[in-house]
């Protein structure tokens, strides 16, 4: 059974265009993570959810939009696709915060063209 | 801004050697975390130890602490062709009261058969 599942896998889209990311988890944690991994492997938190409440929004542009619907999921929603938005984004979930690991998911590679 | 920054950056061995990975970081933790990520994988929790810990162990893996020096090392012993990964510490802050991990710059590991 696949703990953090991410959909889809692989994205190839067009500057301008909206597109979205889904994430679910079934580890039962409160806690969920959108992070960016760019050409150079560095991995930066994004967002953060607790309970589908926004806890870190780490001065993302508002072209990003998470949604969680339950605290099993959360989505990511990206407008107005620009080239540099192109990276790999990982889901992510753990029981409250920091103190404990993060499970991670398969991440989700985005080439805007 | 980037909390820990590995070394060295990338690293090649032959199998059945040890591997050092040394991670340093800025600011005060509650715990430092080890994650492995395999070529176009999530990643994948590796060890905790908390701020009050000086070594722990796990299996094949040995991580220490040294909080005095903001510094932690990550040890592979006997390394194996499946060990080829990237390896990357994170530590945990806290971002108006809430928690959350910043990962370091990560460790390319290749395993020479």
């Amino acid at each position: 059974d696949t703990a953090v599942s991410q959909t889809p896998k692989y994205l190839v889209t067009q500057m301008g265009n909206d597109k979205s990311i889904k994430c679910e988890q079934n580890l039962g944690h409160d806690t969920m993570y959108w992070y960016k991994q760019d050409s150079k492997k560095f991995l930066k938190i994004m967002f953060s959810y607790n309970n589908k409440e926004l806890i870190i929004n780490e001065t993302v542009p508002n072209r990003f939009s998470p949604k969680s619907p339950d605290k099993a999921h959360l989505n990511l929603h990206i407008n107005s696709l620009e080239l540099g938005d192109s990276a790999v984004y990982f889901c992510a979930s753990s029981q409250e915060g920091g103190f404990y690991e993060q499970y991670f998911g398969p991440g989700t590679r985005l080439t805007v063209t | 801004s980037q909390q820990g920054e590995e070394d060295p950056q990338a690293l090649s061995i032959q199998e059945g050697e040890n591997a050092t990975m040394n991670c340093s970081y800025k600011t005060s933790i509650n715990n430092l975390q080890w994650y492995r990520q395999n070529s176009g994988r999530g990643l994948v929790h590796l060890i905790l130890i908390r701020s009050n810990e000086r070594e722990k162990h796990s299996g094949r893996l040995r991580v220490t602490l040294d909080t005095s020096k903001k510094s932690s090392s990550l040890l592979i012993t006997a390394s194996r062709a499946a060990d080829t990964a990237s390896y990357f510490c994170a530590t945990d802050s806290t971002n108006f009261g809430n928690e959350k991990l910043t990962f370091g710059t990560g460790t390319r590991l290749t395993i020479i058969p």
